[in-house]
């Protein structure tokens, strides 16, 4: 079975900081997409950056960043110069190519103190 | 913003009594999906759609049902609503070519007293 484990619960950060989210998952899959979606306390659920398994650059957008190791099947992100918005819980997701199937780690907690 | 809809956003309701959750979309999506959001599970597939009256079973449908008869209305239904169905839900959309990243509407948290 493909899994995905967020082993931090939570964390907190200082405004300005950098902090890196740690995600891993369990596949036999060669080929695959790996996400981060953040939740702030509106609930919504936001999209944060994308990342395709065979593509061995780490994907970026403005101030988060992925570090993927894929034969570690580790997909952590890191949120650089931390801001208060950035409060929020972060799920990664697994979605094997090919499929319309997506499987979510349990999240974590982020913090961002003034 | 991917135009979805989630109705209602909050509801109460006493168990046994039957619920029905709507998803309307404005993107003409083909798939549609149903997560319920509990801590320490992350977002749990419930049911999903690849298109009108075509839907299968996620890892967590027991209780549930859906139906889709338009394309931009996927409704979720707890026949007899029990206390381990109080959840956030959410509804998901995503584009036809495969793992396009998910869309999803603003949730509803349903409490079952």
């Amino acid at each position: 079975a493909q899994t995905v484990t967020q082993s931090q619960p939570e964390m907190s950060v200082q405004e300005a900081e950098t902090v890196t989210l740690s995600c891993t998952y369990d596949t036999s899959e060669n080929n695959y997409y790996l996400f981060w979606y953040k939740q702030p306390p509106s609930r919504q659920m936001i999209l944060v950056i994308r990342q395709e398994a065979y593509k061995q650059q780490n994907a970026t957008e403005n101030r988060f960043s992925v570090n993927f190791q894929k034969a570690a099947k580790s997909f952590s992100l890191k949120i650089s110069d931390s801001q208060l918005g950035d409060t929020a819980m972060y799920f990664c997701a697994f979605s094997p190519s090919g499929t319309y199937k997506y499987i979510f780690g349990t999240g974590t907690r982020l913090k961002v103190l003034a | 913003d991917a135009g979805i809809t989630q109705s209602p956003r909050h509801k109460v309701t006493e168990t046994g009594t039957p619920v029905t959750l709507r998803c309307h979309q404005t993107e003409n999506h083909r798939y549609m999906y149903w997560y319920r959001q509990d801590p320490g599970h992350g977002l749990r597939l419930i049911h999903y759609s690849y298109g009108v009256k075509d839907t299968d079973k996620g890892e967590v449908s027991d209780g549930y049902s859906v139906s889709r008869s338009k394309t931009e209305d996927f409704l979720l239904t707890l026949e007899s609503a029990t206390s381990s169905q109080t959840s956030v839900y959410f509804c998901a959309i995503s584009e036809e070519k495969v793992n396009s990243p998910l869309h999803f509407g603003n949730g509803t948290r349903l409490t079952v007293t």
